[in-house]
């Protein structure tokens, strides 16, 4: 089974700042790794897949790197709505998926 | 416009069965790059996916639920079902039943589509 790992648990950050969330796989997942956003009471969004490619509809200031076994999320200029819940999830076996605990963004 | 309502008993007693349905409204369950699964998340924690079914019948288990879960999908119904068996509190959670659409290994394209979720306590 391949294990997910984000950090930091919990973000602290202003409006308008730069976020960066990191996701580590325990084995290769070459770039088949998708991020998502999910806020209090929602199912959660696709944001990324690919590890790169943004999904329908999704802000440019939402972008991903990485490769292998290390991946990032980056939001550019955080806004208002941002703040909320992100998980990596990879899914190199295809529909045997695995999610990675998630990281906070809240409000500082 | 693709829709997916999970269905299912709020409460279920200790050491009994959850059972759980998802109906899909809107598309196609017989796609051959659709796949459908189920994903749960206790109260104030992250997601578990749990598994993942095909239209064939081909199933996927979170191998630490494995021996307790069975999914599987009735294509006259357009819907696809969920059971875990001797359920304790750590089974509490919002379920949610998604749609998975991948094309294969030798692709990175991934979408998803989820229900709303439903939440099931395990409670006396």
């Amino acid at each position: 089974e391949i294990v997910m790992t984000q950090s930091p648990a919990t973000l602290s950050v202003s409006p308008g700042e730069r976020v960066t969330l990191s996701c580590r796989a325990s084995q290769s997942v070459t770039i088949k790794l998708a991020w998502y956003q999910q806020k209090p009471g929602q199912a959660p969004r696709l944001l990324i897949y690919g590890a790169t490619t943004r999904a329908t509809g999704i802000p440019a200031r939402f972008s991903g790197s990485g490769s292998g076994t290390e991946f990032t999320l980056t939001i550019s200029s955080l806004q208002s709505e941002d703040f909320a819940v992100y998980y990596c999830q990879q899914y190199s076996n295809g529909p045997a998926v695995t999610f990675g605990q998630g990281t906070k963004v809240e409000i500082k | 416009q693709l829709q997916l309502q999970e269905s299912g008993p709020g409460l279920v007693k200790p050491s009994e069965t959850l059972s759980l349905t998802c109906t899909v409204s809107g598309g196609s369950i017989s796609s051959s790059s659709y796949y459908w699964g189920w994903i749960r998340q206790p109260p104030g924690k992250g997601l578990e996916w749990i598994g993942s079914t095909y239209y064939s019948g081909n199933t996927y288990y979170n191998p630490s639920l494995k021996s307790r879960v069975s999914i599987s999908v009735d294509t006259s119904k357009i819907q696809f079902s969920l059971k875990v068996t001797s359920v304790t509190a750590a089974d509490t959670a919002v379920y949610y039943c998604a749609r998975f659409v991948y094309y294969g290994s030798g692709s990175y394209y991934w979408d998803d589509y989820w229900g709303q979720g439903t939440l099931v306590t395990v409670s006396s």
